[in-house]
């Protein structure tokens, strides 16, 4: 099946630890995007990519690290720069003008 | 900048009902608009794109509308029902600055009663 899969469902991370998201499409997409999703709040943008080997920062990159070394994968990591990573992190990726798809999304907690 | 409202924020409807959400967005200049449907703890599932020449799509029991020089689009849910409870999000993708970008409305929590 075609689509977009991002992995760990549920991630806790300790104090001072960096942890890695993963997301991955098979959609042939040239897009791809990470959101940040906080309870009561609407999606904010921490990264996206256009094409392989180029990225973007959005509006709360700040503690945040991506790479786009292959089409099909957008990973991100959050490092222990970010003081407040507890959230709710969406993936998607799009080609063109054309509809974008999400992942099912990694709920991520700090112990 | 762009920025997307979205009214009600929450709505609660006896089933068979027929209604509409409301999405506001303050920049007409965009390349389409998309909604989306979160249920909880879950991902975004596309329902509709609207691309900025088209005035409507249509998907089953869901229509959305989209007037781009009034800054507005409209979904109308036809004969709801229970298994549509949910939160729906409008997106605009602006055709400045970040170009490739969404920008969310906070969406509208809908909950069909039984």
């Amino acid at each position: 099946d075609g689509g977009i899969t991002q992995s760990p469902k549920y991630l806790f991370r300790k104090e001072g630890q960096n942890v890695t998201l993963s997301c991955e499409q098979n959609l042939n997409h040239d897009a791809m995007y990470w959101y940040r999703q906080d309870p009561g709040q609407g999606l904010r943008l921490i990264y996206y990519s256009q094409i392989v080997n180029d990225f973007q920062k959005g509006d709360i990159a700040e503690g945040y690290s991506v790479s786009r070394e292959k089409k099909e994968s957008f990973p991100l990591t959050v490092t222990s720069a970010q003081k407040n990573p507890t959230a709710f992190y969406l993936c998607a990726s799009r080609h063109m003008n054309t509809e974008a798809f999400f992942g099912q999304g990694t709920r991520l907690t700090v112990v | 900048k762009q920025e997307v409202t979205q009214i009600p924020a929450a709505l609660s409807v006896p089933e068979g009902e027929n209604l509409v959400l409301n999405c506001s967005f303050t920049d007409s200049a965009i390349y389409n608009l998309q909604w989306f449907r979160q249920d909880p703890g879950k991902g975004l599932t596309s329902l509709l794109l609207i691309q900025s020449s088209q005035r409507e799509q249509t998907s089953g029991r869901l229509n959305a509308s989209l007037d781009k020089s009034s800054g507005r689009s409209t979904l109308y849910i036809a004969a709801s029902q229970p298994g549509d409870s949910a939160t729906y999000l409008c997106a605009v993708r602006p055709r400045e600055n970040y170009g490739q970008n969404f920008v969310f409305g906070p969406g509208t929590r809908l909950s069909v009663l039984p």
